[in-house]
C-alpha cells in the first residue's frame, strides 16, 4: 500500500526565514510526486510534477526537489502570501489517475 | 465560469435526506475525480471517472453513487449519510490520454454537514 508522510504538521516561520517542507513516500514504483498548495476554503492549487530522483523545479519563492524517497518544498524568504497548507501527493508506476495523498503541512508566516 | 466548479458550496442535510453534488470542468478535460477531505486526514479518492476507465475506492459506501454523464459533468448522489461522511467533498480534472500523467485541477469543494 502506497505511503506519502509529510512533515512537519505545522510550520510557524517569520517573514524572510527559509525552511523546507518534507515529504517521505513508499510506493511501487513512482510514477510522479505532486505538489500542492491549499488555502482555508478552497480546493488544491497545482505547484509541481517530479518524475525522477535528482529532479528539481522552482516556482518564484518555492524550489521542489526528489530523491529515491523523499521530496523537500524548500521556501526561501517567504512572506506572508505563502501561508498555506502544502500537500504532497504520489502516483505509482501503472496509475496515471489515482493520487495517494499526505496530511499536509500547514505554514504560517509571520510579517 | 472557468476552471472546476461546484455546487452548492456548503450543504446541512439530516440522516435521511437526500441530496446531490454537482462539479462542471470547463477546462477540456477527459477525466473527473471525486475527493473526500476530512479534517486532520489526507485527501482520499472516492471515485475516478476518464473515457478509459471507472475507478472505485472499494472503502467508500454505497451510500455515495457518481454519475458521470459526460467529459464535463460529475455528480455525487448522497442518501441516508452518517454524521462521521461530514467533510469537504472536491471535484477535479485533469487531461488524461492513455499512460500520460497530468495534474489534476481541483475545484472549491463542498463542504458537507450531517446531522
Amino acid at each position: 500500500e502506497d505511503q506519502v508522510t509529510q512533515s512537519p504538521e505545522a510550520l510557524r516561520l517569520q517573514e524572510g526565514e527559509s525552511s523546507s517542507l518534507n515529504c517521505s513516500y513508499t510506493v511501487s514504483g513512482l510514477r510522479g510526486l505532486f505538489w500542492y498548495r491549499q488555502d482555508p476554503g478552497k480546493g488544491p492549487e497545482f505547484l509541481f510534477t517530479l518524475y525522477s530522483a535528482g529532479e528539481e523545479k522552482e516556482k518564484e519563492r518555492l524550489k521542489a526537489t526528489l530523491t529515491k524517497k523523499e521530496s523537500f518544498l524548500h521556501i526561501t524568504a517567504p512572506k506572508p502570501e505563502d501561508s498555506a497548507t502544502y500537500l504532497c501527493a504520489v502516483c505509482r508506476s501503472g496509475s496515471a489517475r489515482q493520487l495517494t495523498f499526505g496530511s499536509g503541512t500547514q505554514l504560517t508566516v509571520l510579517p | 465560469e472557468t476552471g472546476v466548479t461546484q455546487t452548492p458550496r456548503h450543504l446541512v442535510m439530516g440522516m435521511t435526506n437526500k441530496k446531490s453534488l454537482k462539479c462542471e470542468q470547463h477546462l477540456g478535460h477527459n477525466a473527473m475525480y471525486w475527493y473526500k477531505q476530512s479534517a486532520k486526514k489526507p485527501l482520499e479518492l472516492m471515485f475516478v471517472y476518464s473515457l478509459e476507465e471507472r475507478v472505485e475506492n472499494n472503502s467508500v459506501p454505497s451510500r455515495f453513487s457518481p454519475e458521470c454523464p459526460n467529459s464535463s459533468h460529475l455528480f455525487l448522489h448522497l442518501h441516508t449519510l452518517q454524521p462521521e461522511d461530514s467533510a469537504l467533498y472536491l471535484c477535479a480534472s485533469s487531461q488524461a490520454f492513455g499512460s500520460d500523467l497530468n495534474e489534476q485541477f481541483f475545484g472549491p469543494g463542498t463542504r458537507l454537514t450531517v446531522l
